[in-house]
């Protein structure tokens, strides 16, 4: 099965911009039809897909976050990786990678990025 | 967009009863696109039922998904202690993934 490392800074500053790579290991990231996904969860709240891209590099945002988000995949890598621009404290969360078809059977652990001066 | 809407937002159950969970949606899903997690304090959320109904790899015969169109349901047939969780609907389409806010499963 398919192992998923999140990593990037824990702190982030207002109006900065937060960068998150997942690492992936167990599988080529160019050879399955899977969709790569960043899903975040602020704390004590549910959860809230950010965005997904499939295999064949097309990218899929949502709507609430789309001018803010971009999502790319370093082949070379097998790492996948989250910008979010212009953050706020909203945006304080548990960050997660996954990976699956319409599903995600796949998890890393999370990484707690919080926003503040 | 589709909107999903879990009910109860809390369900207070002892162990080896019957837990009846609810997903709405705003408009119709393909049942192959509704899936249900379970997440633990601290924990990443785990794959339960995939397809509205197809249980995931190594999850116990408990759990059970139904339903199509705009209502579904998960049930688990008898809690156990570790199933007391929050659980959380998702669905694909147009494009898009979005989740249920989530049903809390506590101990009575």
């Amino acid at each position: 099965q398919l192992q998923l490392q999140e990593s990037g800074p824990g702190l982030v500053k207002p109006s900065e911009t937060l960068s998150l790579t997942c690492t992936v290991s167990g599988g080529s990231i160019d050879s399955s039809s899977y969709y790569w996904a960043w899903i975040r969860q602020p704390p004590g709240k549910g959860l809230e897909w950010i965005g997904s891209i499939y295999y064949t590099g097309s990218t899929y945002q949502n709507p609430s976050l789309e001018s803010r988000v971009t999502i790319s995949v370093d082949t070379s890598k097998n790492q996948f990786s989250l910008k979010l621009s212009s953050v706020t404290a909203a945006d304080t969360a548990v960050y997660y990678c996954a990976t699956g078809g319409y599903n995600y059977d796949s998890w890393g652990q999370g990484t707690l990025v919080t926003v503040s001066s | 967009e589709i909107v999903l809407t879990q009910s109860p937002g809390t369900l207070s159950l002892s162990p080896g009863e019957r837990a009846t969970l609810s997903c709405r949606a705003s408009q119709s899903v393909s049942n192959s696109y509704l899936a249900w997690y379970q997440q633990k304090p601290g924990q990443a959320p785990r794959l339960l039922i995939y397809g509205t109904s197809s249980r995931a790899s190594g999850i116990p015969g408990r759990f059970s998904g139904s339903g199509s169109g705009t209502d579904f349901t998960l049930t688990i047939s008898r809690l156990e202690p570790e199933d007391f969780a929050v659980y959380y609907c998702q669905q694909y389409g147009y494009s898009r993934w979005t989740f249920g806010q989530g049903t809390k499963v506590e101990i009575k």
